[in-house]
């Protein structure tokens, strides 16, 4: 089994500073992970995902994350936000053998003028 | 709240039947979603229904794939005729306006 902690629920930023949206999870076998970011009024959507190489992972719109096996992490980041960003973002992981996926709660980032 | 719930949890049918996969939301979510998840393609969105009213089905992938949502607290997605590459992990998840619940997923064989 496996499980997702998303440490911080929401995420206040000022346009054009760096933001990263922490992502935790533990599981008992390898695993394969995501980041999905769901608009206002819509559904969700796939922004990265690491499945084997490179640890370092960039998406759609700027975004990137870091997959850090020793510390069992999956942070997101980009360095300079848009107002555009505001959403919910949540992390997602699932075992290689094909399990089903298990969410975090979610992060709010409120992008602010 | 039991959360969103999904049943069947694991089918396993044949090429060419008929599939049919069950949701039952939140009670008093205005909103529900049908996504479907592969390895190679993540989360998909397929539809989703306000107010049980299809507002989006833009991803459903073929004909062969329909959902309907008789009232508030049921919808189906379903697939005449299965085909081997429909075989995926169906979620269904309900939202009362901000955020969506997710249920357990429907894993999907069809051989």
């Amino acid at each position: 089994a496996q499980s997702v902690t998303q440490l911080d629920s929401q995420v206040p930023v000022f346009e054009e500073a760096p933001v990263e949206l922490r992502c935790n999870y533990s599981s008992s076998v390898s695993v394969y992970l995501f980041w999905y970011v769901q608009y206002p009024n819509q559904g969700l959507q796939l922004l990265l995902k690491y499945l084997s190489g490179s640890t370092l992972v960039k998406g759609i719109n700027g975004f990137e994350a870091e997959f850090n096996k020793s510390q069992t992490s999956f942070h997101l980041r980009k360095p300079s936000v848009h107002i555009s960003d505001t959403a919910e973002y949540f992390c997602a992981v699932s075992g290689i053998a094909g399990n089903m996926l298990t969410f975090g709660g979610g992060t709010r980032l409120m992008v602010k003028p | 709240d039991a959360g969103v719930i999904q049943s069947p949890r694991h089918e396993v049918t044949e090429m060419g039947q008929e599939v049919t996969l069950r949701c039952k939301p939140i009670s008093g979510h205005n909103s529900l979603f049908w996504y479907r998840q592969t390895m190679m393609r993540g989360l998909e969105l397929l539809i989703y229904f306000n107010n049980n009213v299809p507002i989006d089905d833009s991803g459903m992938p073929e004909d062969r794939f329909s959902a309907k949502m008789p009232n508030a607290s049921f919808s189906t997605l379903k697939i005449q005729p299965s085909e081997p590459r429909d075989s995926a992990v169906y979620f269904c998840a309900s939202s009362p306006g901000a955020r969506e619940f997710f249920g357990p997923g429907t894993r999907l064989t069809v051989l």
